[in-house]
């Protein structure tokens, strides 16, 4: 299994501030023969579903703000909220997709 | 856009099996996607069970892959799951999803106990 550590496991944040979250992978999850990496972000407010964030480690999904953003390849990677609004409270997971799937253990972002 | 929707009892007495159906809408589940389970205990964090394609193929989480049948009716657009030999441990919200979690049903609570 891949294994995927996320941190922090929490992070308090004024509003405009940047958030930024960490995510390990046990082994790389980039695939060589296309350069991409098996990497996603969801946000996951309470009492809803997660929501796809980011995509191939860094690719925005369609609707979400350019405030967030993805980057890293291999093993190590980074979500950013550039500025942080006060709908971004939300949990936040890393998922690897390049062997089944397995997600981090989500990182609580709050405003401070 | 395709919406996804779980269905199945909210209660499952332990030992016994955890049965729970998707019904896919607004697209076809014989496309070139696969289909997802992932569950989330209280307050904890989100748990891949496993996944199906529309031809039949599975990957599974190691951790539950003895206990753990994905299939799929596409005749019905649906697909399914069951978890065998259920434990208090099982309780959770379980979600389905396409492409483990480009689109995500709103999920639905399954609670194990006597």
């Amino acid at each position: 299994d891949i294994v995927m550590t996320q941190s922090p496991d929490s992070l308090a944040v004024s509003l405009g501030e940047r958030a930024t979250i960490n995510c390990k992978s046990s082994q790389s999850v980039l695939y060589t023969s296309s350069n991409k990496n098996y990497l996603a972000w969801y946000q996951q407010k309470p009492g809803q579903p997660p929501k796809l964030l980011i995509y191939w480690a860094s690719i925005r999904e369609s609707g979400v703000p350019d405030r967030f953003s993805g980057s890293g390849s291999g093993t190590d990677f980074t979500l950013t909220i550039s500025s942080l609004q006060a709908e971004d409270v939300a949990v936040y997971y890393c998922q690897q997709y390049y062997s089944t799937r397995t997600f981090g253990q989500g990182t609580k972002v709050e405003i401070k | 856009q395709v919406q996804l929707q779980e269905s199945g009892p909210g209660l499952v007495k332990p030992s016994g099996t955890l049965s729970l159906t998707c019904d896919v809408s607004g697209g076809s589940i014989s496309t070139n996607n696969w289909w997802s389970w992932v569950r989330q205990p209280p307050g904890k964090g989100l748990e891949w069970i496993g996944e199906i394609f529309h031809g039949g193929s599975t990957n599974y989480n190691p951790s539950l892959k003895s206990r753990v049948t994905i299939s799929v009716d596409t005749s019905k657009n649906q697909f399914s799951l069951k978890l065998n030999s259920v434990t208090a441990a099982d309780t959770a919200m379980y979600y389905c999803a396409k492409d483990g979690g480009v689109n995500w049903g709103q999920g639905t609570l399954v609670t194990v106990s006597s």
